[in-house]
């Protein structure tokens, strides 16, 4: 299986802040990547997939880029909302679903 | 809206099988692929695996010999075995619509294996 990494597992940051969360696999996925967020209690919810296609409804501030085997995603002024868990999750044909062990965004 | 709900048993004991069901409303199982996902509490995310309309199925290979996915196009729902269970697989379980990427998700259900 395609194993994805994160970092970092943590983060402190403040309102208005940019911060970017890298994801590397640990095989090419082409594009084949996207970005989730997770609040307590809920289900994560698709910010962006094929690695920069952000998904209609999420606020532009939240972007992605890469391909191959890093990725990142930058959240470009954090806002109140925005402190939660973030994981990558990567799609290759014949390998399973795999996802990244999480980034938790805090409130610094 | 589209909109997917867990539904079975919160409790079973450890060598049993856990069934749930994913019952999806606002949309057509007859379209997209669906899947079973699980997050251990304060873990990360487990894909299961997935299945089409017509039956076919796709599973993750750590589960792959526990696991049975089957669909229900009268019911418009999808469910989920996983035989011999133990407690690694305490999780809260999830449904979730699409393929490669999951656009819409259940509430979740928390699993507990305990005798």
């Amino acid at each position: 299986a395609i194993q994805l990494t994160q970092s970092p597992s943590s983060l402190s940051a403040s309102l208005g802040d940019r911060v970017t969360i890298t994801c590397r696999a640990s095989q090419g996925v082409s594009s084949s990547l996207a970005w989730y967020q997770q609040k307590p209690g809920k289900p994560p919810k698709l910010l962006i997939y094929h690695a920069s296609s952000l998904i209609s409804g999420v606020p532009s501030r939240f972007s992605g880029s890469g391909s191959g085997t890093d990725f990142t995603l930058t959240i470009s002024s954090l806002q109140p909302e925005d402190f939660a868990t973030y994981y990558c999750q990567q799609f290759n044909t014949y390998l399973p679903i795999t996802f990244g062990q999480g980034t938790r965004l805090e409130i610094k | 809206q589209v909109q997917l709900q867990e539904s079975g048993p919160g409790l079973v004991k450890p060598s049993e099988t856990l069934s749930l069901t994913c019952s999806v409303s606002g949309d057509s199982i007859s379209t997209y692929y669906w899947n079973w996902i699980r997050q251990p509490p304060g873990k990360g995310l487990e894909w299961i695996g997935s299945i089409y309309y017509s039956g076919s199925t796709n599973s993750n290979p750590s589960l792959k010999s526990r696991v049975t996915l089957s669909v229900d196009t009268s019911k418009n729902h999808f469910s989920l075995k996983l035989t011999s269970v133990t407690a690694a697989d305490t999780a809260f379980y999830y449904c979730a619509r699409g393929s490669p990427y999951f656009d819409y998700w259940g509430q979740g259900t928390l699993v507990t294996v305990s005798s």
